[in-house]
C-alpha cells in the first residue's frame, strides 16, 4: 500500500510562533497533496491543495499568508502555520494522491499532526 | 461545498452483530464514494469505495450499498469486532472541482 508520513506527530508551541509540519509520501510519488484540518469531534475540512512545483490552491476562508504551503518535490509537502494562535490548535492531516489527473485517484492519508498553541 | 452527510452521529453495537452506517448525498451527478475509518488520534484509513455504475460492492467483512434513486449509501460491517470501534466517514466528490467532501462521521462503539 501507499504510505504517507507526517512530522511531527504532535507539537506544542507558544502563541505567536510559527510551526512547520512535513508530509511525505514514502513509497509513491504524490503529484497532489491535500491539507486538512480537523477540530475535535468534527469532520475533515479541506484547507488547501498542493501541487508539486506550483502554488497551492486554498479553500475559501483559509488565509494563504497564515498557512504557507510548499510542495517542492513529488514526495514532500510542508505546511507552516505562521504566528500561531490558540484558535489554530487542531489536528492537521495531509494526504497524497498519485497522479492528480483523475480526481478519483485514491488519497492516502498521513497519521495527522496534533498542534496545540498555548 | 459539502455534498455528503451522515444520518446518525453515534452507533452502539454488540460485538458479533452487524453494523450499518448510513450516508446521504445531495449531488445526483456524484459517481464515486469512499468510506474511511478513523481511529482516535490517527488519520483516516481507506475501507472501500464504490462507483455509481454499481449498486453493491463487497470487501472483507464490509459491504457498501449505493441507492442512486434516493441518493443514499451505507456501509455494513459483518460480525463487528472491538477493533471496529472508530469514526466512520463517507466521502464523495464535490460538484465543482471533484475534490473530496467528507460527511460528518459516525462514531461506532462496540460493546463486549
Amino acid at each position: 500500500g501507499a504510505v504517507v508520513s507526517q512530522h511531527p506527530s504532535r507539537v506544542i508551541c507558544k502563541s505567536g510562533t510559527s510551526v512547520k509540519i512535513e508530509c511525505r509520501s514514502l513509497d509513491f510519488q504524490a503529484t497532489t497533496m491535500f491539507w486538512y484540518r480537523q477540530f475535535p469531534k468534527q469532520s475533515l475540512m479541506l484547507m488547501a491543495t498542493s501541487n508539486e512545483g506550483s502554488k497551492a490552491t486554498y479553500e475559501q476562508g483559509v488565509e494563504k499568508d497564515k498557512f504557507l504551503i510548499n510542495h517542492a518535490s513529488l514526495t514532500l509537502s510542508t505546511l507552516t502555520v505562521t504566528s500561531a494562535h490558540p484558535e489554530d490548535s487542531s489536528f492537521y492531516i495531509c494526504s497524497g494522491q498519485r497522479t492528480g489527473i483523475v480526481a478519483t485517484d485514491t488519497q492516502y492519508f498521513g497519521p495527522g499532526t496534533r498542534l496545540t498553541v498555548l | 461545498g459539502e455534498s455528503v452527510g451522515l444520518h446518525l452521529p453515534t452507533l452502539s453495537v454488540q460485538e458479533g452483530d452487524n453494523s450499518i452506517i448510513n450516508c446521504a448525498y445531495s449531488n445526483s451527478a456524484s459517481d464515486y464514494f469512499i468510506w474511511y475509518k478513523q481511529e482516535s488520534g490517527k488519520g483516516p484509513q481507506f475501507i472501500i469505495d464504490i462507483r455509481s455504475n454499481m449498486d453493491k460492492r463487497q470487501g472483507q467483512r464490509v459491504t457498501v450499498l449505493l441507492n442512486k434513486t434516493v441518493k443514499h449509501l451505507s456501509l455494513q460491517i459483518a460480525a463487528t469486532q472491538p477493533g471496529d470501534s472508530a469514526v466512520y466517514f463517507c466521502a464523495g466528490p464535490r460538484s465543482n472541482d471533484y475534490k473530496l467532501s467528507f460527511g460528518a462521521g459516525t462514531t461506532v462503539t462496540v460493546r463486549a
